[in-house]
C-alpha cells in the first residue's frame, strides 16, 4: 500500500516553464513533508520540506503547496532550467514515537526541461 | 568531508549467493538507514538503526540482515541473493533529532542477481 501517491511519473517543460509535482498521503499522523531531488548515478538529496503549519514555502526557485484538509501537497518549479532535470521523490513522515526516522517516498516523476 | 560512502559502487551475483553491502558515514549520525529503489517504486525502506546495537525493520526487511556494531558502520547483508533484490540501494544517515528532517544519502550500490 502506497503511502504516498505522486503523479505524474514523468514531465516535459521547456525552459522557463513551470513544472507542477503533486503528492497526496491518507495518514494524518504525517506532519513532516520533504521533497528529494535525485541525479542519474547519485543518490536523492533533500530540497525543500514543509510542516503543515503552513501552506506554502519557498525556497529560491522551489516552492511547495500544501493543502492540509485536502492531504495534498505539491512542488512548483519556477523559471525551469534544463539543470532541473532530475527525479523528484516527495515524502511523508511522523515526527514522534517508534515510527521517526522512517520517511515513505513517492514513486517519483522524472523531470526533463528542453533548452 | 566523505559524507555517506558506500561500496561497492555495482555488484553483480548469482542466485544463492551472500554478500555485505558496506556503508560508512563520517558525520558522526545516530540514525542509519538502507533504503531500495526499484524502477516506478521510489524509496522503500528496508531496515533501519537509531544507534549502536539498535536497529529495526522498515517496511521490505525479508531477505536482508543488519548489524550496527559502531555509530560509524551499518552493512547490509544478503544471505541468499534472490532475482527479486536486483535493485539500487542506498544507504542514509541523520543526527537522530533530525532523523526525519535531512536523511544523507550515499551514491548508491547497484545490485544484480542472475
Amino acid at each position: 500500500q502506497q503511502q504516498v501517491k505522486q503523479s505524474p511519473q514523468s514531465l516535459i517543460v521547456q525552459k522557463g516553464g513551470i513544472p507542477i509535482i503533486n503528492c497526496a498521503y491518507e495518514n494524518t499522523a504525517f506532519d513532516y513533508f520533504p521533497w528529494y531531488q535525485q541525479f542519474p548515478g547519485k543518490g536523492p538529496a533533500l530540497l525543500i520540506a514543509i510542516r503543515p503549519d503552513v501552506s506554502e514555502k519557498k525556497e529560491g526557485r522551489f516552492t511547495i503547496s500544501f493543502n492540509k484538509s485536502a492531504k495534498q501537497f505539491s512542488l512548483h518549479i519556477m523559471d525551469s532550467q534544463p539543470g532541473d532535470s532530475a527525479t523528484y521523490f516527495c515524502a511523508a513522515s511522523r515526527g514522534r514515537g517508534s515510527t521517526l526516522g522512517r520517511l515513505y517516498f513517492g514513486r517519483g516523476t522524472q523531470l526533463t526541461v528542453w533548452p | 568531508n566523505a559524507g555517506v560512502t558506500q561500496t561497492p559502487k555495482f555488484q553483480v551475483l548469482k542466485t544463492g549467493q551472500s554478500m555485505t553491502l558496506q556503508c560508512a558515514q563520517d558525520m558522526n549520525h545516530e540514525y542509519m538507514s538502507w533504503y531500495r529503489q526499484d524502477p516506478g517504486m521510489g524509496l522503500r525502506l528496508i531496515h533501519y538503526s537509531v544507534g549502536a546495537g539498535i536497529t529495526d525493520q522498515g517496511e521490505v526487511p525479508n531477505g536482508y540482515n543488519v548489524s550496527r556494531s559502531t555509530t560509524e558502520d551499518f552493512p547490509l547483508r544478503l544471505l541468499s541473493a534472490a532475482p527479486s533484490q536486483t535493485s539500487v540501494y542506498f544507504c542514509a544517515s541523520s543526527r537522530w533529532d533530525r532523523a526525519n528532517e535531512k536523511l544523507f544519502f550515499g551514491s548508491g550500490t547497484q545490485l544484480s542477481v542472475l
